[in-house]
This record gives C-alpha cells, sequence and structure tokens, in this order.
C-alpha cells in the first residue's frame, strides 16, 4: 500500500514567487495536516483538513492557505515567499476519529532564494 | 516557555547501552502522547503511542506520568540502527488532530 505521497521533492523559488505543494493522503485516510519544520526544530503545525473543512490552523500568516479535495488530496500554497519560508514542508494524514495515529510523507524541501 | 520540551542531546552511546530520554509537556489538557524518530533528512515516523499504564514495544518502553506532565522513552541494548532524533509529540485536547512536537533529542550508537 502507498504511503503518504507529496511532491515535488525538492523545490528552489525566488523571495516574492508563490508555491503550490501536493500530497496524497493513504488511502481511506479523511485527515490532512501540513507543517513546517526548520533546521533543528520539530515540525510546526500549519493546517488540517478533514472531510475538505477547514478543522485547525497553526499560527502562520495568511500567505500560507491550503485546501483538501473531494479525493481528500491536498494543496498548500505559500504566497510572497520569504527567505525565512524555506523549510521541509510534511503533509501527514490520519483515519480521523478516535484514532490519532499520523503518518507523514517524505516532505517537500523548500528553499528559498 | 515551549508546549514539549526535551533535552536535545546529543546522546552517544555504544552499541547494547541502555539509553532514555525525557520529555515535559506544559499543557494540562494534553491528551494523546507519542514518540517518532526521524532519521536525517527523512519525514518522522511513528515510533509508539504512549499510554499511561505505559507501554513496551520490544527493546521499547514508555512512560507517561500525567501528575507531573512528563514522558519518557527507554530503548535497550541499542542497535546501530537506533541512531537518529526522537521527537516527543503530545495531542491537546480541542486542537483537532494537531500535534505539537518537541525540538528532538539527537541519539547517536557508537560500534
Amino acid at each position: 500500500d502507498a504511503g503518504v505521497t507529496q511532491s515535488p521533492t525538492h523545490l528552489i523559488k525566488t523571495r516574492g514567487q508563490h508555491v503550490t505543494l501536493r500530497c496524497s493522503p493513504i488511502s481511506g485516510h479523511k485527515s490532512v495536516s501540513w507543517y513546517q519544520q526548520v533546521l533543528g526544530q520539530g515540525p510546526q503545525f500549519i493546517f488540517q483538513y478533514y472531510e475538505k473543512e477547514e478543522r485547525g490552523r497553526g499560527n502562520f500568516p495568511d500567505r500560507f492557505s491550503a485546501r483538501q479535495f473531494p479525493n481528500y488530496s491536498s494543496e498548500l500554497n505559500v504566497n510572497a515567499l520569504l527567505l525565512g519560508d524555506s523549510a521541509l514542508y510534511l503533509c501527514a494524514s490520519s483515519l480521523g476519529g478516535f484514532d490519532m495515529k499520523t503518518f507523514f510523507g517524505q516532505g517537500t524541501r523548500l528553499t528559498v532564494v | 516557555r515551549k508546549e514539549v520540551e526535551q533535552d536535545p542531546g546529543p546522546f552517544n552511546v555504544p552499541e547494547g547501552a541502555t539509553v532514555a530520554f525525557n520529555c515535559t509537556y506544559s499543557n494540562s489538557a494534553s491528551q494523546s502522547f507519542f514518540w517518532y524518530r526521524q532519521d536525517c533528512r527523512k519525514e518522522p515516523k511513528l515510533l509508539m503511542s504512549v499510554y499511561s499504564s505505559g507501554n513496551e514495544d520490544g527493546r521499547f518502553t514508555a512512560q507517561l506520568n500525567r501528575a507531573s506532565q512528563y514522558i519518557s522513552l527507554l530503548i535497550r541494548d541499542s542497535k546501530l540502527s537506533d541512531s537518529a532524533t526522537y521527537l516527543c509529540v503530545v495531542n491537546i485536547r480541542g486542537s483537532a488532530r494537531q500535534l505539537t512536537f518537541g525540538s528532538g533529542t539527537q541519539l547517536t550508537v557508537l560500534p
């Protein structure tokens, strides 16, 4: 069975550009979350979607947005990129309900120059 | 104060050693607890959930003390393959499926 898949795996962008990151959850998982991990830190929560509705938002500026599609895949969009947005962006999926176990994709490594 | 605090290490131990990691969390509404491991430049992988009664999975034992807001992970008979960063993770009641991570403790098992 495929795990959580993310694309692209690596990306280099220029300051001020925008970026779209994509994620496909594990088959049957309805909850998708996005995390940002900068070097030396644990992942930080950005968004959570369940059944196409936003269920949680972390402390990130409005330049960050996301959505979930009917097939439960998800996109994370970041506008007006800053150097500080350089990080590993992780997508996570879980079943939903009372099962809290969460599984991560391999991440998209974004470098802003 | 960080919501989840861990000793960053690094911990360098010889093969076969027993090593313990500690973690404290500040939000008393925390309701679910996990240990994840993360290899260099890879994604975090769920190692084990942590239950109030304590739980064991092979060489790994996790403990939770809700009164002290403290979580631990014990690794017995360390293997070279255990070298990784270990992340303490909590979910806070009412925060949907948001996971709050510690900064991680780096472990290197030496031959």
